[in-house]
């Protein structure tokens, strides 16, 4: 079956530093993979998403930025976080006519 | 570009109350269609789809038809539980398969 790994599941982490959240899909083949945020107030909003290894389309411009190194890992980064950054994010992928979310991360920039 | 726009909440209603939550979108093409839910403390999950028009979605009571001459997918349950008490996302996947969600709505349900 297909499962979708997300971590971590919480993340505090100070203005400035890195990100790194890592996403992995087991049992399936070539998945498009999406990142999301929910933030509140705002609902879910598509911030990348990817249909092949190295393709990765960005949806809305900001500090972050993701990349594909394996057909079935999905990365978030950032090089400096601001405190707009903090949410909850959401790794997906979809197959035909369906889509399978993680658990997300909620994510804390103080 | 793709857009869905889903009523906003938060609504709170009484057990065995009616329940219509209004989703309308705008794509190219012919998009499938879904809802989302997300229960308190859980991931987001598939509620219904509907793939072309006239298809209507159904699971746990929940109904959304696929309305192309009003491009509408709303969602209805005749009588609601304690246990519907999520936030309810309408979502659409166009052709690029790209998945575009609406902002969501909290629904309450009290006993």
């Amino acid at each position: 079956s297909q499962t979708i790994h997300q971590w971590p599941a919480t993340l505090v982490q100070p203005v400035g530093s890195p990100l790194s959240l890592e996403c992995t899909v087991e049992g399936t083949s070539n998945p498009n993979l999406y990142w999301y945020r929910q933030a509140a107030g705002r609902g879910l909003q598509l911030l990348f998403y990817s249909v092949g290894i190295g393709q990765i389309s960005s949806e809305v411009p900001q500090n972050l930025s993701a990349s594909r190194p394996q057909d079935r890992q999905f990365i978030l980064s950032s090089k400096k976080l601001l405190l707009s950054d903090s949410g909850f994010y959401l790794c997906a992928w979809s197959g035909d006519t369906e889509a399978f979310f993680g658990q997300g991360t909620r994510l804390t920039v103080v | 570009g793709d857009s869905v726009t889903q009523m906003e909440g938060p609504v709170t209603l009484s057990e065995e109350a009616f329940l219509t939550i209004n989703c309308t979108y705008t794509a190219t093409g012919y998009p499938s269609l879904f809802w989302y839910v997300q229960y308190p403390g859980e991931g987001l999950q598939l509620l219904l789809k509907a793939t072309k028009a006239d298809d209507k979605g159904s699971n746990k009571g929940f109904e959304a038809t696929y309305r192309k001459e009003t491009t509408s997918f709303h969602l209805e349950k005749g009588s609601v539980q304690v246990s519907d008490s999520a936030v309810y996302f309408c979502a659409l996947s166009d052709q690029t398969e790209k998945l575009v969600f609406g902002k969501g709505m909290k629904l309450t349900v009290n006993p």
